[in-house]
């Protein structure tokens, strides 16, 4: 919504810089990771995601890294535009506990600079 | 492709009414998720119905009720609203109930309770 971006952690970058959205997630047996991007007014998009096998994933643009030893995520942002301006959450599930349930981080503000 | 589409978009009641918003899937998805994201935090899990079926429930208390149609379109209830319920309201479908399936989510229903 248009208040998405009030009261959260903001990272502010010059345009045609990289990204990095940074994302600490809590439970450890979680076995499955997306981003999603929320523009002002609209829903979450989904981005990227990556499976806990894995520790690295590319799509066009964008890279998630994944280090299960720290419970840390990261989405990171090839020649960041301004389209890119939005908050960007990421989001883990654990296939045996929640059933089906997606746990959300509380969002990265990214704002892309001209 | 038409996405997921939710109404009212903007919604104001006063504390203690009750409130309905709707949402209607993209065609062919059976799964359907509720999302309240409050000002400044990321979005809590309200609701998850598949095939007419409620299979899980966040940590709200039971005046947050929904109902899930033989369309697959879907309705979330908020009885005896207090000022807090005040948030975006967001509902996202997936083809299954599969766990990875990835959310598509409609643009929100801004509740606002006075």
């Amino acid at each position: 919504g248009e208040n998405v971006g009030l009261h959260l952690p903001t990272l502010s970058v010059q345009e045609g810089d990289n990204s990095i959205i940074n994302c600490a997630y809590s439970n450890s047996a979680s076995d499955y990771f997306i981003w999603y991007k929320q523009e002002s007014g609209k829903g979450p998009q989904f981005i990227i995601d990556i499976r806990s096998n894995m520790d690295k994933r590319q799509g066009q643009r964008v890279t998630v890294l994944l280090n299960k030893t720290v419970k840390h995520l990261s989405l990171q942002i090839a020649a960041t535009q301004p389209g890119d301006s939005a908050v960007y959450f990421c989001a883990e599930l654990n296939y045996g506990g929640s059933q089906g349930n997606l746990i959300f981080g509380k969002g990265t503000k990214l704002s892309v600079k001209p | 492709e038409a996405g997921v589409t939710q109404s009212p978009t903007h919604l104001i009641k006063t504390r203690g009414q009750q409130a309905t918003l709707r949402c209607s899937p993209i065609s062919g998805h059976t799964s359907v998720y509720w999302y309240q994201q409050a000002l400044g935090l990321g979005l809590q899990f309200l609701l998850w119905y598949d095939e007419g079926e409620e299979r899980n429930r966040g940590n709200f208390p039971p005046r947050f009720s929904g109902r899930q149609f033989p369309n697959y379109s879907s309705e979330l209830n908020v009885n005896a609203l207090e000022l807090e319920d005040s948030a975006l309201y967001l509902c996202a479908s997936s083809p299954t109930g599969f766990p990875t399936d990835t959310q598509y989510f409609g643009p929100g229903t801004r509740l606002t309770v006075l």
